[in-house]
């Protein structure tokens, strides 16, 4: 079965570059999550998109902005750079079964910014 | 603060122990779900119970939840070393919400 595909897997930046990340939820999903998780740290919430459009916003820092498009991929433009953005980020997709919404995580692209 | 915080934070056991690790949380949940997460890998969904549910078994897992204690655990019986991992739980606070993770536990299993 197709899962959530994250693009690039890997990424090096320097300081106050951009970077964008590419997320391909799994099809008919109709939620799609974004998370960072810093070293040693737990995932944080970033942002959501229902059915393309911006649902819920958690600690996302200005510099950072996102968006889905109309085949459903998401993207995540960081600009900027900062070495604390350094992290793996997550995008996760959902869909909601039985009044319960089943996520499934990517496996991840991991930002190192030098 | 976290919705879920995990208790302990460390956990080392010998192979074949049970391993059991806790979650509390602070506002009301529509469901509670463990991720495993293997060194700077990727978050594997372990299990989910809904607010309604007290307890739930898969394979060699068995998670309670006492809502009138904001509270889970995640119970890992017979361990084996390649259970070595960091075990999160999160919560949603409502049907169309996202997760919010507590702090991992870091479970470590010796052969």
């Amino acid at each position: 079965a197709a899962g959530v595909i994250q693009s690039p897997r890997h990424l090096i930046k320097e300081k106050r570059e951009t970077a964008t990340l590419k997320c391909y939820p799994i099809p008919r999903h109709d939620t799609v999550y974004w998370y960072q998780q810093g070293p040693g740290q737990d995932p944080q919430f970033l942002i959501s998109f229902y059915e393309k459009m911006q649902s819920d916003k958690g600690s996302i820092p200005d510099r950072f902005s996102a968006q889905q498009f109309s085949d459903y991929h998401s993207e995540l433009n960081m600009s900027s750079l900062e070495l604390g953005d350094s992290a793996l980020y997550f995008c996760a997709s959902t869909f909601l079964a039985g009044g319960v919404r089943g996520t499934y995580f990517g496996p991840g692209t991991r930002l190192l910014v030098l | 603060s976290q919705q879920g915080e995990e208790d302990p934070q460390a956990l080392s056991i010998q192979e074949g122990e049970n391993a059991t690790m806790n979650c509390s949380y602070k506002t009301s949940i529509n469901n509670l779900q463990w991720y495993r997460q293997n060194s700077g890998r990727g978050l594997v969904h372990l299990i989910l119970i809904r607010s309604n549910e007290r307890e739930k078994h898969s394979g060699r897992l068995r998670v309670t939840l006492d809502t009138s204690k904001k509270s889970s655990s995640l119970l890992i019986t017979a361990s084996r070393a390649a259970d070595t991992a960091s075990y999160f739980c999160a919560t949603v606070t409502g049907a169309n919400s996202k997760l919010t993770f507590g702090k991992g536990i870091t479970l470590s299993v010796r052969p």
